[in-house]
C-alpha cells in the first residue's frame, strides 16, 4: 500500500497568517492527492482534488500544489473559520489512504 | 443536491455483525460514481473500508476484506455495509461517501452524516 505522511502534526498560527501543510507519498502518484477539512464533531469537507483543483464553494484563499510524491496545501490568509484539522488523501489506487492529519490551532 | 443519509445501530456486541445502510438522494446510484464506506476511530485519521459500483463490483481494504460485504440496491437507491467479527478496535464513526472520478482525479465528494458505532457488551 502507498504510505502517506503529513507534516506538521500540529500548527499554531494567527488570523491573517499564511500557512502551508505538506504531504508526502511513498510512491509516485502523479497528482492523485486530495485535501479535506474537518471540524470537531463534523464530517470531512473536500477542499482540493487532483492536487490543485478547488472544490465547489471553497474560498480562493485555499490552494494546493505538487505532483509525484510531494504535495502542499496552503491557506493564504487565515480566517477564524479555518482553524480545524486537515487531511491529505492519496487516491491513485485502492486502498485509498489518508494522512494522519494536521491540527491547525490558534496561536 | 446530492445527499447521503445513513442508518444503523449505534451499539454492536463483540463478535457481532455491523449492518449499516446509506440511502442516496439527488443522484442515481447508476451514475458514474463509486459508493464508499469510510470510518474514523476516535482521535485518528479516516480509514477507507471499501466501495461498490452500480454493477455490484466491489473494492475492499485488504486489511478488512475477510470481514466485509458491501452491496448495492439500485431500485432503492441505497447501498449497505456488513462487517462481521466486530471488536472494540472497530469502534468508530462510520461514513457513507460518494467517490467521484474526474480528469486525473478521484475524490470523496459527498459524505453522509456519520454513524457512531460502539462495540461493547
Amino acid at each position: 500500500d502507498i504510505q502517506v505522511t503529513q507534516s506538521p502534526n500540529s500548527l499554531s498560527a494567527s488570523v491573517a497568517d499564511r500557512v502551508t501543510i505538506t504531504c508526502r507519498t511513498s510512491e509516485i502518484i502523479s497528482n492523485y492527492v486530495n485535501w479535506y477539512q474537518q471540524k470537531p464533531g463534523e464530517g470531512l469537507r473536500l477542499l482540493i482534488y487532483g492536487a490543485s483543483t478547488l472544490a465547489s464553494g471553497v474560498p480562493s484563499r485555499f490552494s494546493g500544489s505538487g505532483s509525484g510524491t510531494d504535495f502542499t496545501l496552503s491557506i493564504s490568509s487565515l480566517q477564524p473559520d479555518d482553524f480545524a484539522t486537515y487531511y491529505c488523501q492519496a487516491s491513485y489506487t485502492a486502498p485509498y489512504i489518508f494522512g494522519q492529519g494536521t491540527k491547525l490551532e490558534v496561536k | 443536491q446530492v445527499q447521503l443519509r445513513q442508518s444503523g445501530p449505534g451499539l454492536v456486541k463483540p463478535s457481532g455483525t455491523l449492518s449499516l445502510k446509506c440511502v442516496v438522494s439527488g443522484v442515481s446510484l447508476s451514475s458514474s460514481n463509486w459508493w464508499s464506506w469510510i470510518r474514523q476511530s476516535p482521535g485518528q485519521g479516516p480509514e477507507w473500508i471499501g466501495e461498490v459500483y452500480h454493477s455490484g463490483a466491489t473494492n475492499y481494504n485488504p486489511s478488512l476484506r475477510s470481514r466485509l460485504t458491501i452491496s448495492i440496491d439500485n431500485s432503492k437507491n441505497q447501498f449497505s455495509l456488513q462487517m462481521t467479527s466486530m471488536t472494540a478496535a472497530d469502534t468508530a464513526v462510520y461514513y457513507c461517501v460518494q467517490r467521484t472520478s474526474g480528469h486525473w482525479s478521484k475524490f470523496f465528494q459527498q459524505w453522509g452524516q456519520g454513524s457512531l458505532v460502539i462495540v461493547s457488551s
